[in-house]
């Protein structure tokens, strides 16, 4: 069935080191890719994204890839600080098919990063 | 500073009550959406609505039905409360703009069915 999942439910990292998080995805019609993140006791955040025309996008000291060759999305992190600390969730976007700009965010299952000192 | 409030941290609940989780956003969005975090899960949609007085089944609608009688305010109802709805609830609302599917979300609300 169509759903977006993660590689790896953990993650731990040094501080100052680079993260890089996974997702795969199934569903070839998805044109839109967000990265979320969730700290303890909060709802999710935008952090960034993606749309499927693409490859690459940067943020602050994040950066995004796609691949819809192999349906693969990513999540890098440079320099993790301690406040990187969290789940983060990958979300795509794919019409309802109900017409219109409908469309439904379907979410992986997150990876725990943590960040040691 | 946009803004989804729901209107509780923390609830308990007995087994067949009703239940009613609100959602307020202050954004002026026309979706809106109720999803369920569950440890090992992730986040799974369980309604969602794109204007007032239209929504959608999610992925997980069973026990579950919905309220949009203004854009602001989306509900949540369990209409008999069980023990395997015990989880967070978190509401979220985005524009309608397709490749602009930005979700704000709330604190969340955790429920516990006892």
């Amino acid at each position: 069935g169509e759903s977006v999942g993660l590689h790896l439910p953990t993650l731990s990292v040094q501080e100052g080191d680079n993260s890089i998080i996974n997702c795969a995805y199934s569903n070839s019609a998805s044109d839109y890719f967000i990265w979320y993140k969730q700290e303890s006791g909060k709802g999710p955040q935008f952090i960034i994204d993606i749309r499927s025309n693409m490859d690459k996008r940067q943020g602050q000291r994040v950066t995004v890839l796609l691949n819809k060759t192999v349906k693969h999305l990513s999540l890098q992190i440079a320099a993790t600080q301690p406040g990187d600390s969290a789940v983060y969730f990958c979300a795509e976007t794919r019409s309802t098919g109900s017409g219109g700009s409908n469309y439904k965010l379907t979410f992986g299952k997150g990876t725990l990063l943590t960040v040691n000192p | 500073d946009v803004k989804v409030t729901q209107s509780s941290r923390y609830l308990v609940k007995r087994t067949g009550e009703k239940v009613f989780l609100e959602c307020v956003q202050d954004m002026d969005h026309e979706n809106m959406f109720w999803y369920r975090q569950d440890p090992g899960l992730g986040l799974r949609l369980i309604y969602f609505s794109y204007d007032v007085k239209m929504k959608e089944k999610g992925d997980i609608p069973e026990g579950y039905s919905v309220s949009r009688e203004k854009k602001e305010r989306f509900s949540l109802i369990l209409e008999s409360a069980s023990t395997n709805q015990t989880s967070m609830y978190l509401c979220a609302s985005s524009s309608p703009l397709w490749g602009d599917a930005e979700a704000f979300f709330g604190q969340g609300t955790r429920l516990t069915v006892v």
